[in-house]
This record gives C-alpha cells, sequence and structure tokens, in this order.
C-alpha cells in the first residue's frame, strides 16, 4: 500500500462545477502539499499546510492530522484548471508524493 | 529573486554517455532535493542535500548515479552510462529551511 493515497486518479467535470479532490497518508508528517503539474509542464507548489486550512483565489486546502486526510477544493472550475494535482507529504525533510490526480475541465 | 533554475530543460542522450543535470537554487536556499518522475509514474524522492554534504541519497540508484552541492555553484546529478531505463523528468527543488519546497521546470531526459 502506498504511503499517499490521493483519490479519484481521474476526474472530468464541466466549467463551473465544484471540485474536490481527496488524500490520504499512512505516516507521521510534518506538512502536506499539493502541487499543480499540466502536462509536459512544471510542477507549482499551490499549498503548504501542517493544520487548518488555506485559500488561494478559488483554490481551498484542508488537512485534518488526527484522520490523516486532507483535500483539496476548486471553485466555480474552469478549463485552464485542467492538470494533475498531486499530494505531498513532507516525512524527515523529503517529499513523498501521491500518484496523481488527472483532472479535466470540459468547457 | 528569480525561482529555481535548471538546465538543460531538454537533454538527449546515446546509451552509455554521460548526463549531467544541474540545478540553480533560489536565493538564501542551502537545502536541495532531486526528484525523478519516469513515463506514466508518479513522483520518487532521489537525494536530498546541503551545501557540501549528502544528507539523504536513500532513492538514488545504487550504481551509475551521483550528485553534487558544492559550495559554489549549482547542484549536479550526474548520470553515467545511461540507459533507456533513465529516460524521465528530474526534478529539483530548493528550501531555505528544508521545509517549504519550490520546484524547478525540470530537465526531460531522453535515452536514444
Amino acid at each position: 500500500k502506498n504511503e499517499v493515497e490521493q483519490s479519484p486518479q481521474n476526474l472530468t467535470a464541466q466549467e463551473g462545477e465544484f471540485i474536490t479532490i481527496n488524500c490520504s497518508y499512512s505516516v507521521g508528517i510534518s506538512a502536506l502539499h499539493w502541487l499543480q503539474q499540466h502536462p509536459g509542464g512544471g510542477i507549482v507548489s499551490l499549498f503548504m499546510l501542517s493544520s487548518g486550512k488555506k485559500k488561494h483565489g478559488r483554490l481551498i486546502a484542508t488537512i485534518n492530522i488526527q484522520e490523516k486526510h486532507s483535500s483539496l477544493h476548486i471553485t466555480a472550475s474552469h478549463p485552464r484548471d485542467s492538470a494533475v494535482y498531486i499530494c505531498a507529504v513532507l516525512k524527515l525533510q523529503k517529499l513523498v508524493f501521491g500518484q496523481g490526480t488527472r483532472l479535466t475541465i470540459n468547457p | 529573486n528569480a525561482g529555481v533554475m535548471q538546465n538543460p530543460r531538454h537533454l538527449v542522450r546515446r546509451r552509455g554517455q554521460e548526463a549531467r543535470l544541474r540545478c540553480s537554487p533560489m536565493k538564501g536556499h542551502s537545502h536541495v532535493y532531486w526528484y525523478r518522475q519516469l513515463p506514466e509514474e508518479g513522483l520518487k524522492f532521489m537525494v536530498y542535500l546541503q551545501k557540501e554534504n549528502i544528507i539523504d541519497e536513500s532513492g538514488m540508484p545504487k550504481e551509475r548515479f551521483s550528485a553534487e552541492f558544492p559550495k559554489e555553484g549549482p547542484s549536479i546529478l550526474r548520470i553515467q552510462q545511461v540507459v533507456r531505463g533513465d529516460s524521465a523528468a528530474y526534478f529539483c527543488a530548493s528550501s531555505p529551511q528544508g521545509w517549504e519546497q519550490y520546484f524547478g521546470p525540470g530537465t526531460r531526459l531522453t535515452v536514444t
């Protein structure tokens, strides 16, 4: 079993829909990152959080340390949000990555 | 403050050649990490370095791969005698304190 599990693996939605991507982890961590990767592109760090909730524009990330679970939400989704979203946990100063969620937003 | 720089962005090598990938961390960052993304696979940790020291190389293949982060200059990931299975995207990240990591654009290595 992977230390970091994401669901769903693939998600297709219509423009404007509310999107939720989930991440569960099984190890002790000091922080959790949400990353975005466009096809053939680099990696952009969206959030780093160790407790509670963070918001940036239409993106919201939450983490529940006791339940070892985090969610990434996108409100009013747009085709430009189409990308792979990756959850990564910081364990002993190195990142352990989930397999990613491929999000496609159709116009 | 420029972001993390990696070069080259694309590198083509024939089997048996050497590949050198460079990473210049953000100004003031003394922690560097290398990650590999094989085709259709997730990202995997390779090595964690601070200036002149390898802190954790538990993700590095035992042979042909080495990394350094000298006192002056960029961090280098070196792959000797490349094989087709080394074809991947190699990402570098830097951090000021070992916690929040900033990623470079990656080097895409193709071995022919």
